[in-house]
């Protein structure tokens, strides 16, 4: 979607190495999600923003931060990446209510060796 | 705690055949259900998306429908073609300050030429 964009689209890195994903909405959209996509989980909720340096924890943010210092970019970390964040993150935006959808980016595949 | 699934996890159709997809969900406090294609090795795309208070939303061969007090949703799919064939994926948004959305884990859909 043109109004969202995920870099890198692959990375490999090494484990133990940080990794920085980003995301950059062009909507002016309030709402940033960061998830994972695994075999057998479906997708799963690391943290999300609600504002400019407004950030909460999804369900499996263990090993992982973020930080929104514009309201276009949402960057997730891996502190130390390990062989179980080998996935594939995805990055979603939301208008300000309830009563949108969620529009997604193109996903970023990670591995980590 | 809000649980979605779908159930088959993967259907096999002769094209032109017509199918309903099933999504069921545990709580319903929900905003709106959100269905999405994901094709294989891609992003989610959006392909309705029906607001709590309503029954049902169309898009050409689409037809979604939404029972909120018994927990389930139906994805039909007219005249089915090969291009159909992907992950189809459902997500409920809670009713929450979130506004996350907690997904299925999807069918596959192959549809035979």
């Amino acid at each position: 979607d043109a109004g969202i964009t995920q870099s890198p689209r692959h990375k490999v890195t090494e484990t133990g190495t940080p990794v920085t994903l980003r995301c950059h909405q062009t909507e002016n959209h309030r709402y940033m999600y960061w998830y994972r996509q695994d075999p057998g989980h479906g997708l799963r909720l690391i943290h999300y923003s609600y504002g400019v340096k407004d950030t909460d924890k999804g369900e499996v943010s263990d090993g992982y931060s973020v930080s929104r210092s514009k309201t276009e970019d949402f960057l997730l970390t891996l502190e130390s990446a390990t062989s179980s964040q080998t996935s594939v993150y995805f990055c979603a935006i939301s208008e300000g209510t309830g009563y949108g959808g969620y529009t997604f980016g193109s996903g970023t595949r990670l591995t980590v060796v | 705690k809000q649980e979605v699934t779908q159930i088959p996890a993967a259907l096999s159709v002769p094209e032109g055949e017509n199918l309903v997809l099933n999504c069921s969900f545990t709580d319903s406090a929900i905003y709106n259900l959100q269905w999405f294609r994901q094709d294989p090795g891609k992003g989610l795309t959006s392909l309705l998306l029906i607001q709590s208070s309503q029954r049902e939303q169309t898009s050409g061969r689409l037809n979604a429908s939404l029972d909120k007090s018994s927990g389930r949703s139906t994805l039909y799919i007219a005249a089915s073609q090969p291009g159909d064939s992907a992950t189809y994926l459902c997500a409920v948004r809670v009713a929450s300050g979130t506004y996350k959305y907690i997904f299925g884990t999807g069918t596959r859909l192959k549809v035979l030429a």
